[in-house]
């Protein structure tokens, strides 16, 4: 069972408007949150982060929210530029230095 | 920079081959991981190493295994060669106690 979930696998938005990446989570033990963008051909690149004690973290053009009673948090990218077309992962830490990671989404930025 | 280089790119093996996988990482990391990347299923963990000669099981570590001889590199070794492990494998890195791990750009593994 998927203890991490990114329910839709791609989005489709226009150049300048905003993105919003949803991922839901089931393990109530989960303490640290991470967001990944994997272009074609290449490995993930870690893009953001947030505890579990927080509920926004900012840098630039990206935000992370989290929803701890919902168990879910979201990725907002303001403005979404044709370079930010990849894949997202999502991932949750618990223990032992390993993550969890979700199936991932499509973002697809049209000019 | 972080540098976490993987011997191959693309690979094609026939089935029941043994398979080396090779992932160096250049920044002293003490953990080092094996994922495989399938669509629909994100990342999945096979084995993890968090000190030389030591492992731990992942997710899914069935028809797989690991050696980590040296700080820096990390082995995955499919003994038998199946169709069922055609997929991308993606080796990465982290520095205890952070949670933040570095990938290498992955290896395409093909078995027919």
């Amino acid at each position: 069972d998927q203890q991490v979930k990114q329910n839709s696998p791609s989005l489709s938005v226009q150049e300048g408007r905003i993105s919003i990446l949803n991922c839901d989570y089931t393990n109530s033990m989960f303490d640290y949150f991470l967001w990944y963008k994997k272009y074609p051909a290449e490995g993930p690149t870690f893009l953001i982060s947030i505890s579990s004690i927080k509920d926004k973290n900012e840098d630039g053009r990206f935000t992370v929210f989290l929803n701890k009673s919902a168990k879910h948090l979201s990725l907002h990218i303001v403005p979404s530029q044709p370079g930010d077309s990849a894949v997202y992962f999502c991932a949750a830490h618990n223990a032992g230095n390993m993550l969890t990671f979700g199936g991932g989404t499509r973002l697809m930025v049209k000019p | 920079d972080v540098k976490v280089t993987q011997s191959s790119r693309y690979l094609v093996k026939r089935t029941g081959e043994k398979v080396f996988l090779e992932c160096v990482q250049d920044m002293d990391h003490e953990n080092m991981f094996w994922y495989r990347q399938d669509p629909g299923l994100g990342l999945r963990l096979i084995y993890f190493s968090y000190d030389v000669k030591m492992k731990e099981k992942g997710d899914i570590p069935e028809g797989y295994s690991v050696s980590r001889e040296k700080k820096e590199r990390f082995s995955l070794i499919l003994e038998s060669a199946s169709t069922n492990q055609t997929s991308m494998y993606l080796c990465a890195s982290s520095l205890a106690p952070t949670y933040e791990q570095y990938f290498g750009p992955g290896t395409r593994l093909t078995v027919t």
